[in-house]
This record gives structure tokens, C-alpha cells and sequence, in this order.
């Protein structure tokens, strides 16, 4: 079965940088993109970028494009997202989700999500 | 702001129907691109309810429809029960800034 297993963050400075992975199973990984969503306290979802497994190759949500690297490890089935310079607005639970088809996407296996707080 | 406008919240007795919008424009709904809808638990990650032209993946009760028109979509839960009871949102694209939306999100009360 598909599972998506996060871990990382947590508390962080402001200011600081963080990263959160995404240990993927059940599948071939290289078969799929790995999609980035965040969602504030109360808020709605946010896309932040998507990673090709295959090629690494990582699309950007202009709100983010200079803050966030996404990377991928083959090897490991693991998908990275680093936020750089870290603001309490970034405080947020961190999705990583399966993308299914090429452009238009949607999500069918997402991670429990991480919870980043950004608190000096 | 959501770039995907929905209705914040939306009520409904046990059995009756409901329906909840999501309103685009000609940049990403509008431009044939497919309109996908989660359901979100609380303290929950999303869940896909609905992907691409009404498909529901498998476990998903047919109570659950989705539709789409012009620049618009929505989803249909018929025989409403107190477990659907949760947040759902819809997912577009934009072809023209290469982005993945999300709408804003409806709370759905069962009475």
C-alpha cells in the first residue's frame, strides 16, 4: 500500500531555515511527482511546488520560488522541501502528497503532515 | 486569497443534498483544466474524493458526485450523514502561470 511518511521541523527560530522529508512506499517512486501543500491554523491550502521523481526536476509556486528548494533522494524514496529564512507566518502544517498524471494533477496519497512552528 | 472561489460554509440535514461550488476563471477551470475535490477530517491530511471528470477512487460512496461547467465545478453529496461532516476543496490548474490552486475551502455542518 502507498504510504508517505513525514518527519522533520517542528519548533524553529525565526529567521532560521528547516526541512521537512517525505519517506515514500508501496510504489516505484520514480512513477510520480511529489507535491508540496501547507496549511495555516484555521487557513485553507496552499500549494508550494511539486518535484519530479525522476529527473528532480521541481516547479515552484511564484509565492515561494526564492525560500523553498525541493530535492529528492532515489535512492532513499525520499522527498525534501527546505524553507529558507523562516518567518512566524510560516507557521503551518507541511503535506507532502503523490501527484497523479502529468499536468492538472491531482493527489491521491498525501503524509500525515508536520507541524512547523516558527517561535523564538 | 483563494485564486478558487467557495462557498465558506454550507449546512445540511441527515439524508437531504448538498452541493458545493468552485468558481475559477478562463486562465484555469475555464481552460478545460480538471477540477479535483478532498475531503479534510478535522486534525486530518486531506483526502482525494474526487479526481478528473467525476471519478471517485475506490472506498469513496457514490453518495459523492462531482461536476463541471464553464468555468465553474461542484460536488454533490446526496443522503448527507453526520460523518461527512468536514472541510472539502476543490484543486485546478493555471496553464498560464503553471500553478496548482486551491480553493478556499467550505465547511460542511450536518445538522
Amino acid at each position: 500500500q502507498v504510504q508517505l511518511v513525514q518527519s522533520g521541523a517542528g519548533v524553529t527560530k525565526p529567521g532560521a531555515s528547516f526541512e521537512i522529508s517525505c519517506k515514500a512506499s508501496g510504489y516505484t517512486f520514480s512513477t510520480h511527482s511529489i507535491y508540496w501543500v501547507r496549511q495555516a491554523p484555521g487557513q485553507s491550502l496552499e500549494w508550494m511546488g511539486w518535484i519530479n521523481a525522476a529527473n528532480g526536476n521541481a516547479k515552484y509556486s511564484q509565492k515561494f520560488q526564492s525560500r523553498v528548494t525541493l530535492s529528492r533522494d532515489t535512492s532513499a524514496t525520499t522527498a525534501y522541501l527546505t524553507l529558507l529564512s523562516s518567518t512566524s507566518e510560516d507557521t503551518a502544517v507541511y503535506y507532502c502528497a503523490r501527484g497523479f498524471g502529468g499536468y492538472g494533477a491531482f493527489l491521491d496519497f498525501w503524509g500525515p503532515g508536520s507541524l512547523v512552528t516558527v517561535s523564538s | 486569497q483563494s485564486v478558487l472561489t467557495q462557498p465558506p460554509s454550507v449546512s445540511g440535514a441527515p439524508g437531504q443534498r448538498v452541493t458545493i461550488s468552485c468558481t475559477g476563471s478562463s486562465s484555469d477551470i475555464g481552460a478545460g483544466y480538471e477540477v479535483h475535490w478532498y475531503q479534510q477530517l478535522p486534525g486530518t491530511a486531506p483526502k482525494l474524493l474526487i479526481y478528473g471528470k467525476g471519478y471517485r477512487p475506490s472506498g469513496v460512496p457514490d453518495r459523492f458526485s462531482g461536476s463541471r461547467s464553464g468555468t465553474s465545478a461542484s460536488l454533490a453529496i446526496t443522503g448527507l450523514q453526520a460523518e461527512d461532516e468536514a472541510d472539502y476543496y476543490c484543486q485546478s490548474s493555471d496553464g498560464s502561470l503553471g500553478a496548482v490552486l486551491f480553493g478556499g475551502g467550505t465547511k460542511l455542518t450536518v445538522l
